[in-house]
């Protein structure tokens, strides 16, 4: 199993700020995914990010929005930049610690919910 | 471009099972159904997964058909806790690696 930590667990920010959003696992993992969860909506996956490469992001996502940091096995940050209404959603981290080796489960943090004002 | 869809919300007793039904035609035969679910303001809470055969874990069941075109998790004895928003999910392979492709999800609610 994995458990997930994740800070801030909420915050409320000013439009045309940065938020920074840490991601801690209490093992080392390939793989760290990060969601967003906009108000009463699933889950949308922003970006794949594996140690020591450039995070693959999904279509509609770009890196100058949100940049990844990933500079170990066990951490990881993704940063909304340039914050406006729109981006008040829940942001998620998951990891995936046994895909490679059979085990299927992927597990969640609890998620930073961002209100932009 | 989710690959599953679900209705909206159901409605259960507690004490009865609740059926959730998902559709995923277009799913690939190396990829895995996952099931999820959310319970308000909580993180994804892992349920079951499968590819072919059935499955049963001690929370629920699933079945799949044969064509893998859909499935449906069965909660035997809803209780009032199991209230949540319940994803039907493909863990598909994209540039590479794995990920899990949420659907919009199902509001399950289950009364007294």
């Amino acid at each position: 199993s994995a458990v997930i930590s994740q800070k801030p667990s909420r915050d409320i920010c000013q439009r045309g700020t940065s938020l920074t959003i840490q991601c801690q696992v209490d093992s080392q993992v390939t793989m760290m995914f990060w969601y967003r969860q906009q108000p009463g909506q699933s889950l949308t996956l922003i970006a794949t990010a594996n140690q020591g490469s450039e995070a693959t992001y999904e279509s509609g996502f770009v890196i100058d929005k949100f940049p990844i940091s990933r500079p170990n096995l066990t951490f990881s940050t993704l940063t909304v930049s340039n914050m406006s209404p729109e981006d008040s959603s829940i942001y998620l981290c998951s990891v995936t610690p046994g895909w490679g080796t059979g085990k299927t489960e992927a597990f969640f943090g609890q998620g930073t919910r961002l209100t932009v004002v | 471009d989710a690959k599953t869809t679900q209705p909206t919300s159901m409605d259960c007793a507690e004490g009865r099972a609740a059926n959730l039904p998902c559709n995923h035609s277009t799913i690939s035969g190396n990829e895995y159904v996952y099931w999820y679910r959310q319970i308000h303001s909580q993180g994804p809470q892992y349920i079951i997964h499968g590819l072919k055969n059935n499955e049963t874990n001690e929370m629920a069941s699933l079945i799949i058909t044969e064509d893998r075109k859909s499935s449906t998790l069965i909660l035997p004895h809803a209780t009032l806790r199991d209230t949540a928003v319940y994803y039907c999910i493909v863990r598909v392979r994209r540039g590479g690696t794995d990920k899990l492709i949420f659907g919009t999800g199902t509001r399950l609610q289950v009364f007294p």
